[in-house]
This record gives structure tokens, C-alpha cells and sequence, in this order.
């Protein structure tokens, strides 16, 4: 069974910085997914992660694969306000479209 | 134009009773899903159609039953309500097999 583990849980950020949230998965996966979630609202796609040293960048988020070590990696660098938000990541395996999520990650970015 | 939309936003109940949370996407996609996001914002898989047909099926207590009448529909019926039931309920899409997954809304369950 996939099994997805996030770490940190909770991320305080000052203003400016550079950080990294990490995601691990169990068994071989066919995606990586990374979505964000602001408080009391929906899950948005930010990256889809397709095959081994996959990297996207959008803004100043970007996200990498690694499919040997079965890790995926969020960078958010000069981190600002505006990225306050839970952050997870999810994977899929097999040939279902499952999606099995992370434990999320809270982000707060403090002045 | 929302894409995935979700029916109602809140729902307030009593244990026992039978409640429905409607889901319809307008993005033309064939797979839909519904997720359950507890307290602790842990989201879990419930459900899965791919153009009207069951394609996964979690470890859900058979009071939920899901129904799709056609590929951009998908409902979630509740039967006998219980405490542990309250979460917020979303519902999703996504192309064919592995395509990204959008989400709806989300349905704020409260069973009193």
C-alpha cells in the first residue's frame, strides 16, 4: 500500500528566506502531485511531477523529483507573505487514479 | 465559469438522518472522485467513476453511496448520520486515468 509521509508539519517562515518541505512515498509511484490549500478553501494544483528528475518552477516555488530515492522536494525561496498556506503533496500507484496525499505541511510566513 | 461545483457549501445535520452533497464539473473530464478531509486536514480517498462506473471503492462504510447519472455528475448520499461523519467533503476531476485532479469547493459537513 502507498503510503506518503511530508515533513515538516509546520513550517514558520520569516520573510525573505529560502526553505524546503519534503515529501516521501512508500512504493513506486507513476506522479507526484503538489497542491496548496488556503484556510477554509478548495485544493489547488500547483505541480505535476511526471518522471525522474522532474523539475517545475512557478514563481518562487519550485519542485523536483527524485523516483530512485522516492522523494519529492517543494523549495519556496525568498519566501513572502502571500505563500501562507497548507502545502501537500500526493502520489499515485498503479493503474488507478488515486491519489493518496501527504499529511500537509502548514506554512507561515512571519515578517 | 467553475469548473468543479459542489452542492450545498455547508450542511448542518442530525445524527440519523439522510443527507446528499451534489457535485457537477463542466471541464468535459471522465473521471470523478470524492474525497473526505477530516479535523486534522488528512484527505483520503472515498470514491472513484470513470464515465458512470465505480473504479475505486475505499474502506467507506456502506451508509455512503455514491451515484453518477452521467460523466459530469457525481452524488454522495449519506445515510443514518453519525458524529464521526463530520469533515469536509470534496469533490473532484480529472481526464482520463492519471490526469491531474481538480478539486471543488468542498461540502462542510457538521453532524450535531
Amino acid at each position: 500500500e502507498l503510503k506518503v509521509e511530508q515533513n515538516p508539519l509546520f513550517l514558520s517562515m520569516q520573510e525573505g528566506k529560502n526553505y524546503t518541505i519534503y515529501c516521501n512515498y512508500s512504493t513506486t509511484s507513476d506522479r507526484l502531485y503538489w497542491y496548496r490549500q488556503d484556510p477554509g478553501k478548495s485544493l489547488e494544483s500547483l505541480f505535476v511531477l511526471l518522471s525522474n528528475g522532474a523539475v517545475k518552477q512557478e514563481g518562487r516555488l519550485m519542485a523536483s523529483l527524485d523516483t530512485k530515492a522516492r522523494l519529492s522536494t517543494l523549495h519556496i525561496t525568498a519566501a513572502v507573505h502571500d505563500l501562507s498556506a497548507t502545502y501537500f503533496c500526493a502520489a499515485t500507484a498503479g493503474t488507478a487514479s488515486k491519489l493518496t496525499f501527504g499529511t500537509g505541511t502548514r506554512l507561515q510566513v512571519t515578517l | 465559469d467553475t469548473a468543479v461545483s459542489q452542492t450545498p457549501k455547508y450542511l448542518v445535520t442530525q445524527m440519523g438522518n439522510d443527507k446528499s452533497i451534489k457535485c457537477e464539473q463542466n471541464l468535459g473530464h471522465d473521471t470523478m472522485y470524492w474525497y473526505k478531509q477530516d479535523s486534522k486536514k488528512f484527505l483520503k480517498i472515498m470514491f472513484s467513476y470513470n464515465n458512470k462506473e465505480l473504479i475505486i471503492n475505499e474502506t467507506v462504510p456502506n451508509r455512503f453511496s455514491p451515484k453518477s447519472p452521467d460523466k459530469a455528475h457525481l452524488n454522495l448520499h449519506i445515510n443514518s448520520l453519525e458524529l464521526g461523519d463530520s469533515a469536509v467533503y470534496f469533490c473532484a476531476s480529472s481526464p482520463l486515468g492519471l490526469g491531474e485532479q481538480y478539486f471543488g469547493p468542498g461540502t462542510r459537513l457538521t453532524v450535531t
